[in-house]
């Protein structure tokens, strides 16, 4: 079963520009999360998507948006890039939204903000 | 305060050691407990999920909950140099948003 898959991997941009992030989450898994991990502040919950719904947002300004597909693949959106952007962006597939889901994540896409 | 407390380390042991990481929490809501396993460069793996109090044994891995102390453990018997790593101990509530503790860097020296 192939698991989470999560494109670029890598990505350079500068400030001021907007990046778009991909991730196609294990099949049949039809929740998606998103994560940020940085050295200083570690791993923080930015939104979760269930059925093309945002369920739930963490505390992070508007700058940063998502959405998700009716094939459960979801993209997050950074506009207007600042040097604290640069970070490990990580997916995370669940089957389901609610109780009892184990959270399986991507190798993550690594940004640089320059 | 954060809503997770875990030692940075790094912590350093001999290969074939018990190696004790552990978790911290304040929430009382919490339900879900959860250790992940992070290599350098990689995404978090998931090694143990647990609900409520007490204990969960899977290979070399047992994970303790204890519920009325806000205390969550992870065991690691016979250590190897393969499982130098950073583990991280995350839980939730109801919902799927996962808090995290800031990671122990493990060291498992041959």
């Amino acid at each position: 079963k192939a698991g989470v898959t999560q494109t670029p991997r890598y990505l350079i941009k500068t400030r001021g520009q907007q990046v778009t992030l991909s991730c196609s989450p294990i099949s049949g898994h039809r929740s998606v999360s998103w994560y940020q991990q940085t050295p200083g502040q570690g791993l923080q919950f930015l939104f979760e998507y269930f059925s093309e719904t945002q369920r739930n947002k963490g505390n992070f300004p508007g700058r940063f948006s998502g959405r998700q597909f009716s094939n459960s693949r979801s993209e997050m959106n950074v506009s207007t890039l600042e040097l604290g952007d640069s970070a490990l962006y990580l997916c995370a597939s669940h089957l389901l939204a609610g109780a009892g889901n184990e959270q399986f994540f991507g190798p993550g896409t690594r940004l640089t903000v320059l | 305060q954060k809503e997770v407390e875990q030692d940075p380390g790094p912590l350093s042991v001999p290969e074939g050691a018990i190696v004790s990481l552990n978790c911290t929490y304040s929430n009382s809501a919490f339900q879900y407990f959860m250790w992940y396993r992070q290599y350098s460069r990689k995404g978090p793996e998931l090694l143990m999920y647990t609900y409520s109090s007490g204990n969960k044994e899977d290979g070399r891995f047992t994970a303790q909950v204890d519920k009325s102390s806000k205390y969550i453990s992870l065991f690691i018997r016979d250590s190897q140099p393969s499982d130098s790593a950073t583990y991280l101990c995350a839980m939730r509530e109801e919902g799927n948003k996962l808090v995290f503790g800031a990671g122990t860097i493990l060291r498992v020296k041959s």
